[in-house]
């Protein structure tokens, strides 16, 4: 089945860590560029980071740049977000996005999304 | 980087209704433009792609238009199913933006 599978959302401190993982599924992963899209409660939808299908590009929004770092391993299918000094406003379910066609394009899969909380 | 603002942010209609949803880009995004349904507790589906183009799967009820600044997305013949929030997303910088959502609710 196509999909892709979020994992290791959390309860974590302000100032913590965590790592989401997005492994993918009946696909060929290192065709496409992937992103991560997060909800946080009662907002709408924040676009946090891109990576190029081959991992050598990476993008991030303002409001994450030098404390998230997106990553991917095509030999496992898997997109990776290492988070660092967590903020309470980066609470939030996150989603793992395969982009349509090209580095910059729509997001035509998501996946069922990895909720992240960060209280004390 | 580029705002997108929807409007209206609430809609109420009716079954059988056609409703319009307007997105407007804080400068041109030519037609690098998405819209996206979301249900309560669910990922986000892609409705349009490139302002116009429909996604395989969607009902032709959904249809997309515009260029540069202004676009619209028009349900035709609103269904039980289409009750949902939906969202614009631009793609035209690597900066990816979506609008803040308009919530269609049944009248």
């Amino acid at each position: 089945e196509v999909q892709l599978v979020e994992s290791g959302g959390g309860l974590v401190q302000p100032g913590g860590s965590l790592r989401l993982s997005c492994a993918a599924f009946g696909f060929t992963f290192n065709n496409y560029a992937m992103s991560w899209v997060r909800h946080a409660p009662g907002k709408g939808l924040e676009w946090v980071s891109s990576i190029s299908n081959s991992g050598d590009t990476t993008y991030y929004a303002e409001s994450v740049k030098g404390r998230f770092t997106l990553s991917r391993d095509n030999s496992k299918d898997t997109l990776y977000l290492q988070m660092n000094s967590l903020r309470a406003e980066d609470t939030a379910v996150y989603y793992c996005a395969k982009r349509l066609r090209y580095r910059e394009d729509a997001f035509d899969m998501w996946g069922q999304g990895t909720m992240v909380t960060v209280s004390s | 980087d580029i705002q997108m603002t929807q409007s209206p942010s609430n809609l109420s209609a009716s079954v059988g209704d056609i409703v319009t949803i307007t997105c407007r880009a804080s400068r041109s995004i030519r037609s690098w433009l998405a819209w996206y349904q979301q249900k309560p507790g669910k990922a986000p589906k892609l409705l349009i792609y490139k302002a116009s183009s429909l996604e395989s799967g969607v009902p032709s009820r959904f249809s997309g238009s515009g260029f540069g600044t202004e676009f619209t997305l028009t349900i035709s013949s609103l269904q039980p199913d289409d009750f949902a929030t939906y969202y614009c997303q631009q793609y035209d910088s690597y900066s990816d933006t979506f609008g803040q959502g308009t919530k269609l609710e049944i009248k």
